[in-house]
């Protein structure tokens, strides 16, 4: 079975334009999380959905939005990028039961000039 | 106050070697648990084991092995016999069982480094 996928693994923007990181869960899995990973803050929740809906967020701006679609694909947006959003950005996904294991993609490693 | 402690920044060991790295953590919820990723440079976190905090057993997957001590609220991570592939960062996170959110409270880490 495949694993998560992020796509693309790597990118450089500048100050102020936009991104968007796209993410596909493992077949048949249903919950989509987005972690934001830095050498001073650790990881931090970003949010999750499941079914489409955004079931959770974590303590970000506005700037950081996301989505899933019918196939539980996700994407993550960040606007108005700052040299702060310089980070990985890690995709993990699970079934959706309580007891459920989060399996995470390769992560996409951001870099704001 | 720190929900998931792990002590130690950073350990050395020798090849094939066991190895504990420590974890903490911190909850009121009598129902919780507590998951171990490692993540290598590559950045992807790979998943390696979990305790559900009413597991009878201590949990085991393959070399790894969980060391759980429910009153001392402590899930160490034990290696055995490493390889010099386990150098990694290794991470405990925890989910309580009260957030009906599905939201994993992390530790800061422990970078593992394996010498031949």
């Amino acid at each position: 079975k495949a694993g998560v996928t992020q796509t693309p693994r790597y990118l450089i923007k500048t100050r102020g334009q936009q991104v968007t990181l796209s993410c596909s869960p493992i077949s048949g899995h249903r919950s989509v999380s987005w972690y934001q990973q830095t050498p001073g803050q650790g990881l931090q929740f970003l949010f999750e959905y499941f079914s489409e809906t955004q079931r959770n967020k974590g303590n970000f701006p506005g700037r950081f939005s996301g989505r899933q679609f019918s196939n539980s694909r996700s994407e993550m947006n960040v606007s108005t990028l700052e040299l702060g959003d310089s980070a990985l950005y890690l995709c993990a996904s699970r079934k959706g039961g309580g007891t459920d294991t989060q399996y995470f993609g390769p992560g996409t490693r951001l870099t704001v000039l | 106050a720190q929900k998931i402690t792990q002590t130690q920044p950073g350990m050395f060991v020798q090849e094939k070697e066991a190895v504990t790295l420590d974890c903490t953590y911190d909850t009121s919820d009598p129902s919780y648990g507590l998951f171990w990723y490692k993540q290598p440079s590559s950045g992807e976190m790979i998943f390696l084991i979990y305790q559900g905090s009413y597991d009878q057993q201590n949990a085991t997957e393959g070399r790894y092995s969980l060391n759980f001590q429910k009153a001392r609220k402590s899930a160490n991570l034990v290696i055995s016999a490493s390889q010099l592939g386990d150098s990694a960062m290794y991470f405990c996170a925890m989910r309580e069982a009260m957030d009906s959110n599905y939201q994993l409270i992390w530790g800061a880490g422990t970078k593992l480094i394996i010498k031949p």
